[in-house]
């Protein structure tokens, strides 16, 4: 089973107002990514946890956080939302780091709508 | 910084006619290239990957790859309705602690019947 499972599907939020977005694996593997994606932009790498260490994207790194209390879970965090922060969010697992040659999971998305 | 590029932005083909989708990158210590594919509201979802030199087949689906060129090139054999997508490239440089993927903004492919 290579399923990446992200809840919810749609997620409607006000400006000025935290979004927490759910992600889970059953593969067991060592790697979770968050995403950002716009229309007509490719998909941005917003941060990873490999393992318990999280990375995250100098130029991301003020807007979100995240958690992963266990190898499992995944959650991303805004703690204010603003209207640009209106996307779909991608998360991914990989067995080790991406750039190993190894295959990144996609889940299906949570598209965030902030107004 | 690695720079993925796809062209054509979008791309119409009729029922059953091949459709080619070309990417170039730019770091030339790149060995991971990888094509996936989104469906209107959903997930990525991976069709292939290459690491080297040549040709490697999934199903309908053909990367070949030329790095001394910078191109790697996604075809697709006899494609449906149902293969109309987004299709992103996604290229990588494996070892060290580079875990990112560098993706291209997509190719939109509509397949006509």
């Amino acid at each position: 089973d290579t399923t990446v499972k992200q809840n919810p599907r749609y997620k409607l939020a006000r400006v000025g107002k935290p979004v927490n977005l759910i992600c889970s694996q059953t593969m067991n593997h060592d790697t979770m990514y968050w995403y950002q994606k716009k229309p007509n932009q490719a998909p941005k790498l917003l941060l990873f946890y490999y393992d318990k260490i999280l990375n995250r994207e100098a130029d991301t790194f003020e807007k979100f956080q995240s958690s992963r209390p266990n190898n499992s879970f995944c959650s991303l965090y805004i703690g204010s939302a603003g209207l640009e922060y209106s996307a779909m969010y991608l998360c991914a697992s990989s067995r080790r780091l991406g750039g190993s040659a190894e295959t990144l999971y996609f889940g299906s998305g949570t598209r965030l709508t902030v107004l | 910084q690695q720079k993925v590029q796809q062209s054509p932005e979008s791309l119409t083909v009729s029922e059953g006619a091949m459709a080619s989708l070309n990417c170039t990158f730019s770091d030339r210590s790149s060995d991971n290239f990888r094509w996936y594919r989104q469906h209107s509201g959903k997930g990525l979802e991976v069709l292939v990957s290459i690491f080297s030199d040549g040709e490697k087949e999934e199903g309908s689906f053909t990367a070949h790859l030329n790095r001394a060129s910078l191109h790697v090139f996604l075809h697709i054999r006899e494609p449906q309705p149902s293969d109309s997508a987004l299709y992103l490239c996604a290229v990588s440089v494996s070892g060290g602690s580079n875990a990112k993927l560098t993706f291209g903004k997509g190719t939109k492919l509509s397949v006509k019947s």
